[in-house]
């Protein structure tokens, strides 16, 4: 089975841009999970889709949103970018493995904001 | 807030040591309870991961306690070896939803 797969793997970005990041779960998996990772911070979770519904959120800015699509794909879109919105972006893909649900992750979108 | 609290920060141990880390979460409510090694340039794996409904598990030099009532959880590897260097971390959530909180990761050093 592959694994969790996205795109793009780097980006960089200037101020007050905006940027998408794609998620493509492992195939069967609904649920499909946004992390931010920074050395300060380390791993805050942003949100939670499953069914092309937002099931759970985080605590950041307006200016992070969602989406999830029919293929359980996703997409991650962050407005306006600022100098500290630089981070890893990791998705992570949950769904039912041997009778019980368990999240992977993907290798993460490498965002550096300028 | 939820809160997951990891310990120690860096951890250094000779090759074939065992190596503990421990960690604790605030939310009650929490039931899965997942360890991820991340590699440098990676994305967090899994290695093993406990519900709530069970005290302990293992897979072969990885083992898992969990202590509901005290809430608190520990990773415990045996036989280290240089490749198990890496960033660990803990994390609580509940499988009702992924919304999962990690602790701050531990850096592990194994020296051969």
């Amino acid at each position: 089975k592959a694994g969790v797969t996205q795109t793009p793997r780097y980006l960089i970005k200037t101020r007050g841009q905006q940027v998408t990041l794609s998620c493509s779960p492992i195939s069967g998996h609904r649920s499909v999970s946004w992390y931010q990772q920074t050395p300060g911070q380390g791993l805050q979770f942003l949100f939670e889709y499953f069914s092309e519904t937002q099931r759970n959120k985080g605590n950041f800015p307006g200016r992070f949103s969602g989406r999830q699509f029919s293929n359980s794909r996703s997409e991650m879109n962050v407005s306006t970018l600022e100098l500290g919105d630089s981070a890893l972006y990791l998705c992570a893909s949950g769904g039912t493995s041997g009778g019980t649900d368990t999240q992977y992750f993907g290798p993460g979108t490498r965002l550096t904001v300028l | 807030g939820e809160n997951v609290e990891q310990h120690p920060s860096t951890l250094s141990v000779q090759e074939g040591d065992s190596a503990v880390i421990k960690c604790t979460y605030s939310d009650s409510a929490s039931n899965y309870f997942p360890w991820y090694k991340q590699e440098l340039g990676k994305g967090p794996q899994l290695i093993i991961d406990i519900r709530s409904n069970v005290g302990e598990k293992k897979d072969q030099r990885i083992a898992v306690t969990l202590n509901k009532t005290a809430k608190h959880f520990s990773l415990h590897i045996t036989e280290t070896q240089p490749e198990d260097s890496a960033v660990y971390f803990c994390a609580a959530g509940d499988t009702g939803g992924f919304k999962t909180i990690f602790g701050a990761g531990t850096r592990l050093f194994v020296k051969a």
